[in-house]
């Protein structure tokens, strides 16, 4: 069984700068989340699709963060404009659904904010 | 929110020794769930457990659902043990909470 795929795997942008990841999740699993990780700390929930619709985005900085699930399996992650402090390893996540299963991650996307 | 505290937060271990890490959430959960991120930031599922006792290889795992604490058992640790062991939990409200991490060092 393939795993959650993520690219790129390094990103380096100067702040201001607008910057994508895609996730593409394991087969069949409907629940997609992006978390955020800052050097040091445990995954942070930035926001969590069921199938195409947004379960939770409470933690989504929305004057500058965006995602989608158009199609209900791919997403993608947008910053812009960047920050110094969105310098983090962003990573993607899926799981069959969104209660009582476990979740299985992809290897992130490392982003480095000049 | 929920809190998750780790402990230790730094581990150094001689190849071969055992060792038990302990997570204490502070309210009550759906399920918890024990990672391992190797050097290289990959984070790798090791058990799903909301409650019970859990073994693979030599690694195992026990939550006592009721009090609130979940405890993860390194034996015979190896140096490809590195890395870092987050304890993940998941609320009612199905958001997954992670704590802090426990920073494990295998010398050989």
């Amino acid at each position: 069984e393939a795993g959650v795929a993520q690219s790129p795997r390094y990103k380096i942008i100067e702040k201001r700068q607008s910057v994508a990841f895609w996730c593409n999740p394991i087969s069949g699993h409907a629940t997609l989340y992006w978390y955020q990780q800052i050097l040091g700390q445990g995954p942070k929930l930035l926001i969590q699709f069921q199938n195409n619709g947004v379960v939770d985005d409470s933690q989504l900085p929305k004057d500058r963060f965006s995602a989608e699930r158009l199609k209900g399996v791919d997403s993608t992650l947008k910053i812009q404009p960047a920050k110094l402090e969105d310098s983090a390893v962003y990573l993607c996540a899926s799981s069959l659904s969104f209660n009582n299963q476990p979740q299985h991650f992809g290897d992130g996307t490392r982003l480095s904010i000049l | 929110g929920i809190q998750v505290e780790q402990s230790p937060p730094d581990l150094i271990l001689q190849e071969g020794a055992n060792s038990t890490l302990r997570c204490n959430f502070s309210d009550s959960v759906n399920n918890l769930q024990w990672f391992h991120q190797n050097p290289w930031g990959q984070l790798i599922n090791l058990f799903y457990i909301p409650s019970g006792t859990k073994q693979n290889g030599r690694l195992s795992a026990t939550t006592v659902a009721t009090e609130r604490y979940s405890l993860l058992y390194i034996s015979s640790s190896q140096t490809t043990d590195s890395g870092v062991y987050f304890c993940a939990v998941e609320p009612h409200d199905y958001k997954l909470s992670f704590g802090a991490g426990t920073t494990v060092t295998v010398r050989a």
